[in-house]
């Protein structure tokens, strides 16, 4: 099945620790987003990437990073620096970075605090 | 400032019937795109509907429609027929240019919709 694959679908991260949630795709679509969603909040953009091995800063980067090694792939790090991550994050793609087509997003991933 | 403003923080409607989700956004850009996603209590984000800045029709998909009043910097959502599976979050959404030619999605903060059987 052609999709966005989030995972895990539950995150607990200790103090101090880094984890990193995983995001693939099986769509060939060249552009790949992170949004960060509160509760009551709107969507807020971490990182994209518009092709392999580039990436950009979105609103809110502090305390994350990403990697773009693969096509397919767009993992981030939630790093010990956020020192607010508990979220749900989404993954999303476009076809084309500066096109018109809607964004796909995958199921999401709960990050929590132990 | 770029801007979507969803006034709705909840909404009721009776299965079967029509409701109207209100969104408005604010840009100085003339090229922009308006967007309407849904999202259950699961967390998906299901894309519903696209608007153009220059579209001259209003957009339709099935039983979602978009009510586009340019003038007045309005895309609000019309969703035919409720169902209860239309239970669900919505957000409005618009691209607009970012820096060094990029397009981002500026997000409203959702409408809660609740269908009554």
């Amino acid at each position: 099945d052609g999709g966005i694959t989030q995972s895990p679908k539950y995150l607990f991260r200790k103090e101090g620790q880094n984890v990193t949630l995983s995001c693939e795709q099986n769509l060939n679509h060249d552009a790949m987003y992170w949004y960060r969603q509160d509760p009551g909040q709107g969507l807020r953009l971490i990182y994209y990437s518009q092709i392999v091995n580039d990436f950009q800063k979105g609103d809110i980067a502090e305390g994350y990073s990403v990697s773009r090694e693969k096509k397919e792939s767009f993992p981030l790090t939630v790093t010990s620096a956020q020192k607010n991550p508990t979220a749900f994050y989404l993954c999303a793609t476009q076809l084309e970075p500066r096109g018109n087509q809607p964004q796909h997003f995958g199921d999401g991933t709960r990050l929590s605090i132990l | 400032a770029q801007k979507i403003t969803q006034t709705q923080p909840g909404m009721f409607v009776q299965e079967k019937e029509a409701v109207t989700l209100d969104c408005t956004y604010d840009t100085s850009d003339p090229s922009y795109g308006l967007f309407w996603y849904k999202q259950p209590s699961s967390g998906e984000m299901i894309f519903l509907i696209y608007q153009g800045s220059y579209d001259q029709q209003n957009a339709t998909e099935g039983r979602y429609s978009l009510n586009f009043q340019k003038a007045r910097k309005s895309a609000n959502l019309v969703i035919s027929a409720s169902q209860l599976g239309d239970s669900a979050m919505y957000f409005c959404a618009m691209r607009v240019p970012n820096a060094g030619n990029n397009r981002k999605l500026i997000w409203g903060l959702g409408t809660s919709l609740a269908v009554n059987p």
